[in-house]
């Protein structure tokens, strides 16, 4: 029979173009979150992390806008390479004493030459 | 620096065999985090231990999923019997204290 599986959202954008991709978060008491990018066959690795008490942060070519209000998330990347084609997660520290992350289901960026 | 380290990156196994999946933290991270990723149900965090102690294991499945940590340098993660269900890829991670958290490469499992 057929798999049901996740359904990924997917970005498909033109190599030197700007990407923006989104997540909703669940808990308005999470005060930590880290955009992840997960290449085939590899883990997540780390691209950019924020804390609830800043709206926007900066790193190389990335950039996450948080907007608690909404409890949205967002990661820009500039001048996207063929090298951004991935999946990228947010994830969310739901705060206070525990150390557990939550994980979003994921965007599937793909970038066309 | 060497980052988390897993062992093995490959595992092919026949059902109802007992499967043990291996990590080796970052130096100095005091978490450690064991995730199994499909293509069903994402990435879900199965237990997580702080300073060696299990915090957190409510994400494991049953009673056939078991994880120790005797040590700051060495976790394993053990699955008996197996079932073709458990197939996945297994993550293991490593964060200082509420810091960010840092992956390991991966074990795919596949259990006939």
């Amino acid at each position: 029979g057929e798999s049901v599986g996740l359904h990924l959202p997917t970005l498909s954008v033109q190599e030197g173009d700007n990407s923006i991709i989104n997540c909703a978060y669940s808990n308005s008491a999470s005060d930590y979150f880290i955009w992840y990018k997960q290449e085939s066959g590899k883990g997540p690795q780390f691209i950019i992390d924020i804390r609830s008490n800043m709206d926007k942060r900066q790193g190389q070519r990335v950039t996450v806008l948080l907007n608690k209000t909404v409890k949205h998330l967002s990661l820009q990347i500039a001048a996207t390479q063929p090298g951004d084609s991935a999946v990228y997660f947010c994830a969310e520290n739901y705060g206070g004493a525990t150390n557990k992350l939550i994980f979003g289901t994921g965007t599937l960026l793909a970038v066309q030459p | 620096d060497a980052g988390v380290i897993q062992s093995p990156r490959h595992e092919v196994t026949e059902m109802g065999q007992e499967v043990t999946l291996r990590c080796k933290p970052i130096s100095g991270h005091n978490s450690l985090f064991w995730y199994r990723q499909t293509m069903m149900r994402g990435l879900e965090l199965l237990i997580y231990f702080n300073n060696n102690v299990p915090i957190d294991d409510s994400g494991m499945p049953e009673d056939r999923f078991s994880a120790k940590m005797p040590n700051a340098s060495f976790s394993t993660l053990k699955i008996q019997p197996s079932e073709p269900r458990d197939s996945a890829v297994y993550f293991c991670a490593s964060s200082r204290l509420q810091e960010t958290q840092y992956f390991g490469p991966g074990t795919r499992l596949l259990v006939l």
